[in-house]
């Protein structure tokens, strides 16, 4: 059963650049189009993006200019970076892929909590 | 971008009654590729639903999806405690992926 684990720091200052790797046990990473999902406090979802085995990505165009997502298959971890950050940008951070072929999360890492603050 | 807007906002029913939620899509959703989630609080999203009505692993036969085009529902047929949540629908029939505000069932 593949597992997913956000790490990262807490909290982040505002104009400067928000960074979490998600490390991926009991499967392999080759397998599937990892995600990023964002909820801020009291809202709803906001799927951030994906990349793929490949290094392909997609984007949010909303966050397409401030996104970056990398793959390390040796470590089976992926990454986002978001640069530029504000207080809107406070919020859950999950990881999450699908096990089939369609884009339905059906796995989850638990959630990391991203404070933008000085 | 597909937005997608949930009705109600709240809805408050007692257990056994029988709920119903609305997504509706501001365009025709591709392969009526939507799903369904329910977050209780400080918990992980978990999937419910995909493609409009195929039940994920676990899932209890209560829940079950219907709709196509623009206008999906969500049906529980009889609540149960653990039922009362936030459930939110998702389309990914077009990038980028979009989930609706949620809808929450309370006890009434």
């Amino acid at each position: 059963q593949v597992q997913l684990q956000e790490s990262g720091p807490g909290l982040v200052k505002p104009s400067e650049t928000l960074s979490l790797t998600c490390t991926v046990s009991g499967g392999s990473i080759s397998n599937y189009f990892w995600s990023w999902i964002r909820q801020p406090p009291g809202k709803g979802l906001e799927w951030i993006g994906h990349i793929y085995r490949s290094g392909i990505t997609k984007f949010n165009p909303s966050l397409t200019s401030r996104v970056t997502m990398s793959l390390d298959t040796s470590l089976s971890q992926f990454s986002l970076k978001l640069s530029s950050v504000t207080a809107a940008d406070t919020a859950v951070y999950y990881c999450a892929t699908q096990s089939g072929p369609y884009f339905s999360f059906d796995l989850w890492g638990r959630g990391t909590l991203v404070t933008v603050s000085s | 971008e597909i937005v997608l807007t949930q009705s109600p906002g709240t809805l408050s029913l007692s257990p056994g009654e029988r709920a119903t939620l609305s997504c509706r899509a501001t365009q025709s959703v591709s392969s009526n590729y939507l799903a369904w989630y329910q977050q209780n609080p400080g918990q992980v999203p978990r999937l419910l639903i995909f493609n409009t009505s195929r039940r994920a692993t676990g899932v209890p036969d209560r829940f079950s999806g219907s709709g196509s085009g623009t206008d999906f529902t969500l049906t529980i047929s009889r609540l149960e405690p653990e039922d009362f949540a936030v459930y939110y629908c998702q389309q990914y029939g077009s990038s980028p992926w979009t989930f609706g505000q949620g809808t929450k069932v309370e006890i009434k």
